[in-house]
């Protein structure tokens, strides 16, 4: 079956620090990759995606990349904000599955 | 506004009660679903709907039943759960079962 593995954190940074949070993936075929954020109180927000190898996701700074021989979807920010502090589901949907995969999230603090 | 709205945000409910969570969409999307999130634990793929037909269910107690009578709502019946089942209820929407999902801000469950 499909699975996500991704670090669980809390991982703290300071402001204006650089971010990866590392995301790998285990599926049958294609998958889609995304990243999901929730911040606190609130449901998941779709943050990024790629759909095929080599895509690069983008959204309000962060990044992410799909690497298949790496089996990997790392996301990155250049420069973190207090704001960005939440917490980051890296998921799949495909591999003759039903709905998305989810790794356990990954609790982010960013101190000002 | 994410277009998926579930109410009630907050429910307490006894051990004996019966009781029903509503995830509404307007956003023209065929496939439905229930996610259950739980504290230090993934999120767990309950149930989900396609065009208004069940098509998964992963081993979901018989406690939790589904319901969706059009596109449009989904609703999770309730009836005597156990403290365990205390947890975050997302429902989810997308166009179809290999798209992006938008989430609701879910029901925050307690069960006395």
């Amino acid at each position: 079956g499909n699975s996500v593995t991704q670090m669980e954190g809390p991982v703290t940074l300071s402001e204006e620090a650089f971010l990866t949070i590392n995301c790998t993936y285990t599926a049958t075929g294609y998958p889609s990759l995304f990243w999901y954020v929730q911040y606190p109180g609130e449901g998941l927000q779709l943050l990024l995606k790629a759909t095929k190898a080599d895509d690069k996701g983008s959204n309000k700074g962060f990044e992410a990349t799909y690497r298949k021989e790496t089996t990997s979807f790392h996301l990155e920010k250049g420069s973190v904000q207090v704001s960005d502090s939440a917490v980051y589901f890296c998921a799949l949907v495909g591999g003759g599955a039903d709905g998305l995969t989810f790794g356990k999230g990954t609790h982010l603090i960013i101190q000002p | 506004e994410t277009g998926v709205t579930q109410t009630p945000r907050h429910l307490v409910m006894g051990m004996t009660n019966k009781k029903s969570l509503k995830c509404e969409q307007h956003l023209g999307h065929n496939a439905m679903y229930w996610y259950k999130q739980s504290a230090k634990k993934p999120l767990e793929l309950m149930f989900v709907y396609s065009l208004e037909e069940r098509v998964e269910n992963n081993s979901v107690p018989s406690r939790f039943s589904p319901e969706c009578p059009n596109s449009s709502h989904l609703f999770l019946h309730l009836h005597t759960l156990q403290p365990e089942d205390s947890a975050l209820y997302l429902c989810a929407s997308s166009p179809s079962r290999i798209q992006p999902q938008h989430f609701g801000d879910g029901t925050r469950l307690s069960i006395l």
